[in-house]
């Protein structure tokens, strides 16, 4: 059970900020949220990661409610490279990655 | 630091076959992870390797087997291979394999199995 829900796909005007949801309303309070990437046919791309506190790093920002039950990954000026699927993942079992669907963005000229 | 790679990335063969993939960690990891990607499961864990040892198995076949030498590198291994195996296997290092903040899983590139 991957434990989370994400929408199927989304668009995004290229240069504008990409706001990917995810709710992972079950999660542990030792869970990390993941998240990763994939572009077409290549191997997931570790993006950032949260427990607890905001994250940035030089891809995105994870913003993580206080309740913990959803989050938002922020990619602030979007590009056409950008366009991948992205998964959200908070069930891990140690090198096991429970992945779900995940969210189609298309980012479009 | 180079990356996770595989090998072959991509790969033909024909049913009742058996195959070999090989997965190179990044240096100093000791934990590799297989899956499978396929368009109608999507990405599902076949097993992780630690220290030599199988550490935490998915629910597939015992056609599908692994190994994990003292140098870290892992190989996969399909047996009898069966059209539904035709997909994308994806390996997976960390440093100890576990839920730390610290341990975090980086993908290799892929070996794409057609199965004819």
């Amino acid at each position: 059970d991957a434990k989370t829900t994400q929408p199927t796909s989304m668009d995004c005007a290229e240069g504008r900020a990409a706001n990917l949801p995810c709710n992972h309303s079950t999660i542990s309070g030792n869970e990390y949220v993941y998240w990763y990437r994939q572009i077409h046919s290549q191997g997931p791309q570790y993006i950032i990661h949260g427990l607890k506190n905001n994250e940035t790093n030089e891809m995105a920002s994870l913003i993580i409610t206080e309740d913990r039950k959803s989050s938002t990954l922020i990619l602030p000026h979007a590009t056409l490279r950008d366009t991948a699927v992205y998964y959200c993942i908070v069930s891990r079992q140690g090198g096991k990655l429970i992945f779900g669907q995940g969210t189609e963005l298309s980012v479009k000229p | 630091k180079a990356g996770v790679t595989q090998t072959p990335r991509y790969l033909i063969k024909t049913r009742g076959q058996q195959v070999t993939l090989s997965c190179s960690p990044i240096s100093g990891h000791r934990s590799v992870s297989w899956y499978q990607q396929t368009p109608g499961q999507g990405l599902q864990f076949l097993f992780e390797y630690f220290s030599e040892t199988q550490r935490n198995k998915g629910n597939f076949p015992g056609r599908f087997s692994g190994r994990q030498f003292s140098n870290s590198r892992s190989e996969m291994n399909v047996s009898t291979l069966e059209l539904g195996d035709s997909a994308l296997y994806l390996c997976a290092s960390s440093s100890t394999g576990t839920s730390r903040s610290t341990d975090t899983q980086y993908f290799g590139p892929g070996t794409r199995l057609t199965v004819l």
